[in-house]
């Protein structure tokens, strides 16, 4: 069975700090990773997502995330915040080609200080 | 290339009326997924439709159900509405399962907003 554990549900950070947005999943086969991203009062958007090809894979608005199988860990970073990162963030999980089988997190909010 | 639709936008009901929302996929996609986002509840998969047939509900009463058309487009219906079901309605589309290559995400539109009084 897969899971998705997005650890910290709102996560604070100041205006062109690191900003780092845990996620860990539990898969037993490889798996297919995304991270979504939610505005107020919009849908979710695709930032990024892992595929198996690089472990290393780079998103919209200057998010990247690492894909470790030792760690079953897919965090999304950034380098500099912006104030306009200010959004909750989701990650999920799916095994294969189905997209029907995706698995989503709980959500992480992300709030920037200014 | 149009994204996903849904309408309306905001929708107001009152205890024990019914909604209906309305979804239209990206064209090319035949799967419709449907979500609940109460404040504070994240993401709950309500519904997913493909090839007109109901492939899977998540934890919802019989009260929430919908259906696909031929064009692939959906609606969601919540009946004897509950102050509960006040929440931000996700539809989501992506291509028929296993084709398109790993990972096919799902496609998400705005959002319909229930307000239930």
């Amino acid at each position: 069975a897969q899971s998705v554990t997005q650890l910290g549900s709102h996560v604070s950070v100041s205006e062109g700090a690191l900003v780092l947005l845990r996620c860990n999943y539990s898969s037993s086969v490889p798996p297919y990773l995304f991270w979504y991203v939610q505005y107020p009062n919009q849908g979710l958007q695709l930032l990024l997502k892992y595929t198996s090809a690089a472990t290393l894979v780079k998103g919209i608005n200057g998010f990247e995330a690492e894909f470790k199988k030792s760690e079953t860990s897919f965090h999304l970073t950034k380098p500099s915040a912006h104030m306009s990162d200010a959004a909750e963030y989701f990650c999920a999980v799916t095994h294969g080609s189905s997209a029907s089988k995706i698995i989503f997190g709980s959500g992480t909010r992300l709030s920037i200080r200014p | 290339e149009a994204g996903v639709t849904q309408s309306p936008t905001h929708l107001i009901k009152t205890r024990g009326q019914q909604a209906t929302l309305r979804c239209s996929p990206i064209s090319g996609h035949t799967s419709v997924y449907w979500y609940q986002q109460a404040l504070g509840l994240g993401l709950q998969f309500l519904l997913w439709y493909d090839e007109g047939e109901e492939r899977n509900r998540g934890n919802f009463p019989p009260r929430f159900s919908g259906r696909q058309f031929p064009n692939y487009s959906s609606e969601l219906n919540v009946n004897a509405l509950e102050l509960e079901d006040s929440a931000l309605y996700l539809c989501a589309s992506s291509t028929t399962k296993g084709t398109g290559g790993p990972g096919n995400e799902q496609f998400f539109g705005p959002g319909t907003r229930l307000t239930v009084l």
